[in-house]
């Protein structure tokens, strides 16, 4: 069975340090991964897309940058955080190719607080 | 510009009532809508998932809806349970390079007392 894992789950991080967060998936060869942050009070909003390795779509303009080194690993970072980067980062993969991309799962997420 | 909007905001019913959520979309060309549960921390899990050609889909208590032509769906729960309390979100998507961009609804936050 497929599973999907972040970390940390919790990360408190001062204003203008940087982030790695990591994303895994385990159980499935070339899937389709997204970064995902929630602010409080609002929906989810796509940062990333990634339909393989190194081939990375950005939805939304910001100081963050993702990659991928591995066909299972998606990687959101960023030089210098910013106090609006506060918010619930999550991750999900989707199968790729025909109708079963439909669907996607989400991984547990990440509690990032910027202080 | 793709949006999806939901109704009500939030919502309070007793345990045992039935109660209906709703979403209507912008969403263009229009590929599926799939409807999430998400409780407070933890990631979205998927209830229904419906293409352009299905206007109902059940699991267990969770029958969705959907109307392409009025860009509408909705959620119904029935004989709700504590257990049912939490966010739900509506997530439309279309085709593009290869994958699925889901725009995402801002959710309806469920309350069930007892």
């Amino acid at each position: 069975s497929q599973t999907i894992h972040q970390w940390p789950a919790t990360l408190v991080q001062p204003v203008g340090s940087p982030l790695s967060l990591e994303c895994t998936v385990e159980g499935t060869s070339n899937p389709n991964l997204y970064w995902y942050r929630q602010a409080a009070g609002r929906g989810l909003q796509l940062l990333f897309y990634s339909v393989g390795i190194g081939q990375i779509s950005s939805e939304v303009p910001q100081n963050l940058s993702a990659s991928r080194p591995q066909d299972r690993q998606f990687i959101l970072s960023s030089k210098k955080l910013l106090l609006s980067d506060s918010g619930f980062y999550l991750c999900a993969w989707s199968p790729a190719g025909g109708r079963s991309n439909y669907e996607q799962y989400f991984g547990p997420g990440t509690r990032l607080t910027v202080t | 510009k793709n949006q999806v909007e939901q109704s009500p905001q939030s919502l309070i019913i007793l345990e045992g009532k039935n109660c209906t959520l709703q979403c209507n979309y912008t969403v263009s060309p229009f590929s599926n809508l799939r409807w999430y549960k998400q409780d407070t921390g933890r990631g979205p899990v998927s209830l229904t998932i419906m293409t352009f050609s299905e206007n109902t889909k059940s699991n267990g208590r969770y029958t969705a809806t959907l109307d392409a032509d009025t860009k509408q769906s909705s959620l119904h729960i029935t004989a709700s349970q504590l257990s049912d309390s939490a966010s739900y979100i509506c997530v439309v998507s279309f085709p593009s390079g290869g994958s699925y961009i889901p725009t995402f609804g801002r959710g309806t936050s469920l309350i069930v007392h007892p």
